[in-house]
Formats: structure tokens, C-alpha cells, sequence
């Protein structure tokens, strides 16, 4: 089993949908958590990391961390065409390193 | 203020060479860490170097190794290439923090025939 488990897509939705993301881990000493964006044959981009559980709002992005359920989440609010991409969920422990889900393919349709 | 720089951003080799990639982190942070993705396996950690030691190591085998010189910038070498190497290489960098905020790099495509 994985440490990080990444609900596969890909994932279609039309414009101005509210859309969620979801991680499970195993590990619970991760502490970190992270989403990225990447775009194709681009770098991963930081969106959005949260260290406690709870909701942490940026724009139409909303991060939300239950350690109890080990579970985290990412929703996009009026999503746009221009977040087609893939979402990757990140987390860290004490070791320093990121640990990876898998990635969400999205894509948001005119 | 200028991003993590890779270079070269593509590269072609055959089994059996070896290959180095080169990255610039951005100005004043001292760690930099090297992920390797592929299709199949996802994003994997490789190491991470700080101050020119390195600091933390994935399951990968020797045949992957790096180096971090007195600037910061560090190179990562993989020997007897096998086509399974076949990956987009990232380098991340961050500054020295309990929370370690990785900024990625744009990657060196990896073809191996």
C-alpha cells in the first residue's frame, strides 16, 4: 500500500463547477500538506500547504486537512479553463522529503 | 526574482551512458532536492543536499548520485543508464526551514533508447 493514495481521474468538468481533490495517507507522521499544480511539461507550482486540520482559504481554493481521518482535500470554486491541469496532493514528515499522490488529471470545459 | 533553472531542459542517451543534470536554485536558499517522475511510479524522491553534504536519500539505486557545490547549484549524475531512467527529472529548492517549501524547477526530459 502506499503511503499517499490520490483518487485517479481524470477528472471533466464544465466551467464554474466546484471541484474537489482528495489524498488519504497512512503515515501519520506526516506533518506538512501540500497541493501542486502542473501544467503540461511544466514544473509542479505550489498552491497551497496547511500544517493543522481545518480549512485554509485562498481565492477559490480551499485546502482542508482531517489528520483524525488522515484524509486531506482540495476544492476549486468557479473553476476556470485555465486550471486544467493536474493537481498533485504532497506531504511531509520530520524526514524533509515529499511524499507524492499520484495526481488528479483536470480538466475544465468552455 | 528568478526561478530554479535546469539545464539541459531535454536530453537523448542510450543504455549504458551516463548523463548529468545541472540546477540553479533560486538566490539564498541552500537546499536542493531532486525527484524523479514518470508515468508509472509517479514523483519520487531521489536526495536532497544541503551546505554540499547530502542530507537525505530515496530508495534509488547508486547508480544515481549528486552534488551540491559552495554556490548552492547542484548536479545530479546517473551512470550506466538503463531505459527505465526514462523520466522528467525535477530539482526543487527551498530555503533551511522545519517546513521545507519546495519550488520546482521546470525539469530535464530524459530519453533513453
Amino acid at each position: 500500500q502506499k503511503e499517499v493514495e490520490q483518487d485517479p481521474g481524470p477528472l471533466s468538468v464544465p466551467e464554474g463547477a466546484i471541484v474537489s481533490l482528495n489524498c488519504t495517507y497512512s503515515n501519520s507522521a506526516f506533518q506538512y500538506f501540500m497541493w501542486y499544480r502542473q501544467y503540461s511539461r511544466k514544473g509542479p507550482e505550489l498552491l497551497m500547504y496547511t500544517y493543522s486540520s481545518g480549512n485554509k482559504e485562498d481565492g477559490r481554493f480551499t485546502a482542508q486537512v482531517d489528520k483524525s481521518s488522515k484524509y486531506i482535500s482540495l476544492f476549486i470554486r468557479d473553476s476556470q479553463p485555465s486550471d486544467s491541469a493536474t493537481y498533485l496532493c504532497a506531504m511531509q514528515g520530520s524526514a524533509r522529503q515529499l511524499t507524492f499522490g499520484s495526481g488528479t488529471q483536470l480538466t475544465v470545459l468552455p | 526574482k528568478a526561478g530554479v533553472t535546469q539545464t539541459p531542459r531535454y536530453l537523448i542517451k542510450t543504455r549504458g551512458q551516463q548523463v548529468t543534470l545541472s540546477c540553479s536554485p533560486i538566490s539564498g536558499h541552500r537546499s536542493v532536492s531532486w525527484y524523479q517522475q514518470t508515468p508509472g511510479q509517479g514523483l519520487q524522491f531521489l536526495f536532497e543536499y544541503f551546505s554540499e553534504t547530502q542530507r537525505n536519500k530515496g530508495n534509488f539505486p547508486g547508480r544515481f548520485s549528486g552534488r551540491q557545490f559552495s554556490n548552492s547549484r547542484s548536479e545530479m549524475n546517473v551512470s550506466t543508464l538503463e531505459l527505465g531512467d526514462s523520466a522528467l527529472y525535477l530539482c526543487a529548492s527551498s530555503r533551511d526551514s522545519t517546513y521545507n517549501e519546495q519550488f520546482f524547477g521546470p525539469g530535464t526530459r530524459l530519453t533513453v533508447l
